[in-house]
């Protein structure tokens, strides 16, 4: 089994559509992540699962809604996009980190998202 | 704010050595990553530095100054396979990540 698999690789969507990305993870980790990845700037933390608890928001449109049933699998729901939401969508997970661990993320391939 | 600064772009020759530099600004640090990621692939983790000094990894070396907010990653007898992009990434006093933007290295014959 692949680490961290997300569906689907690639996905065109109109404004009004509503779709959603799946990730799911085999490493046994208590953390998930979403990041955005547009061409030639720095990742973008979206959201973030600890423990099926979401820790962090950093703002992120309503158009986004991530779920997270348990501890293997993520969601990222879409609604209402725009076109400047088009980007690659990273998942990764972790073993949570804190004072006592920093562990490394592993990505899945993430889901290229194309708004027209 | 919080910043992390790397080259865009940098060009080296099959065989050689590159030095890919980072400097960072945050609210508090937890250690610096350094990742890989090949066009249409995902991120793979390459490093973590939290203390000063180098850590070497076979052909890949990464160093940090936590006092000059500085890291460098050193790639050695440079491969066709080793065009990628390079992210830097510090972990903040919240343990979350904040990236760079990633160097693009081209590897010429």
């Amino acid at each position: 089994e692949t680490g961290v698999t997300q569906t689907p690789r690639h996905l065109v969507m109109g404004m009004t559509n509503k779709k959603s990305l799946k990730c799911e993870q085999h490493l046994g980790h208590n953390a998930m992540y979403w990041y955005k990845q547009s061409a030639k700037k720095p990742l973008e933390l979206m959201f973030v699962y600890s423990l099926e608890e979401r820790v962090e928001n950093n703002s992120v449109p309503s158009r986004f809604s991530p779920e997270c049933p348990n501890s293997s699998h993520l969601f990222l729901h879409l609604h209402t996009l725009q076109p400047e939401d088009s980007a690659l969508y990273l998942c990764a997970s972790s073993r949570a980190s804190g004072e006592y661990q920093v562990d490394e993320q592993f990505f899945g391939p993430g889901t290229r998202l194309t708004v027209l | 704010g919080q910043n992390i600064d790397q080259p865009t772009e940098m060009t080296a020759t099959e065989g050689a050595i590159v030095q890919i530099n980072c400097t960072y600004q945050t609210s508090g640090f937890n250690g610096l990553f350094w990742y890989q990621q090949h066009a249409g692939e995902a991120p793979t983790f390459l490093s973590y530095n939290v203390l000063d000094g180098l850590e070497e990894k076979g052909r890949f070396s990464s160093f940090l100054s936590r006092s000059k907010g500085y890291s460098y990653l050193l790639l050695k007898e440079l491969q066709m396979k080793d065009s990628a992009s390079y992210l830097c990434a510090v972990m903040d006093s919240n343990y979350q990540l904040i990236w760079g933007a990633g160097t693009k290295l081209i590897i010429k014959p």
